[in-house]
């Protein structure tokens, strides 16, 4: 069975911090991908990235950045100097290789950003 | 950008009533499916829905549910008799294959009353 595990239920930091939200992913697949969405106090889920599981390379997108590391089936996610709206809920999710397959997230690490 | 559209953002339901949750996904994707997320809780996969049939569906999807994609355009979930749990956010979402670009709508609030 598919799980991904946030454990940080809610995180706060100071703007202009470094904050790191954890997540770890459980599969029989071979081949899977991995997602983080952001959902403001708006409700809308907003996609962040994308990684299947052959590209273990990092990513970076300005503040964001991105380490997936498959011996530990770990795909953390670090926003740099953090920023108030940052403050979001922010969801990690797994598909597996199949067509249509359900999108499984896990349960959300709620960040707060104070200035 | 295409987009998810999702109508209406907000319905308010009496209980035993039945609601019908409208999308209408990118038009290029082959795969459809609904999410709810309950307040304050993670997002939750309900159905799965490819080539007019449904391709996977989770524990929720009982027989209260129901999917139809009625004409070339919308994807609608249909909600019999509601329940005060079924109170939640639904949205629909496209992809156009498997791990590609799932794109959210903005989500419907449902709440039953």
């Amino acid at each position: 069975a598919q799980k991904v595990t946030q454990a940080q239920t809610e995180i706060s930091v100071v703007e202009k911090e470094d904050v790191t939200l954890d997540c770890v992913y459980e599969t029989r697949d071979t081949t899977y991908y991995l997602f983080w969405y952001k959902q403001p106090p708006s409700g809308e889920l907003v996609f962040l990235i994308r990684r299947n599981s052959f590209d273990e390379q990092n990513e970076i997108s300005g503040r964001y950045s991105w380490n997936f590391q498959k011996s530990t089936s770990s795909f953390n996610f670090t926003i740099t100097a953090s920023q108030v709206v940052d403050s979001a809920v922010y969801f990690c999710a797994l598909s597996g290789n199949q067509a249509g397959t359900a999108l499984i997230f896990g349960k959300g690490t709620t960040l707060s950003v104070s200035s | 950008e295409p987009e998810v559209t999702q109508t209406p953002s907000h319905q308010v339901t009496q209980m035993g009533q039945e609601v019908i949750l409208r999308c209408v996904p990118i038009s290029n994707h082959l795969y459809f499916y609904w999410y709810r997320q309950i307040l304050g809780q993670k997002v939750e996969f309900l159905v799965s829905f490819y080539n007019n049939e449904i391709s996977e569906k989770s524990e929720i999807f009982d027989d209260q549910f129901s999917v139809e994609r009625p004409d070339g355009s919308n994807f609608t979930l249909k909600i019999r008799s509601t329940k005060l749990e079924d109170s939640a956010m639904y949205f629909c979402a496209s992809s156009e294959g498997q791990g590609v670009g799932y794109t959210f709508g903005s989500g419907t609030r449902l709440t039953v009353v």
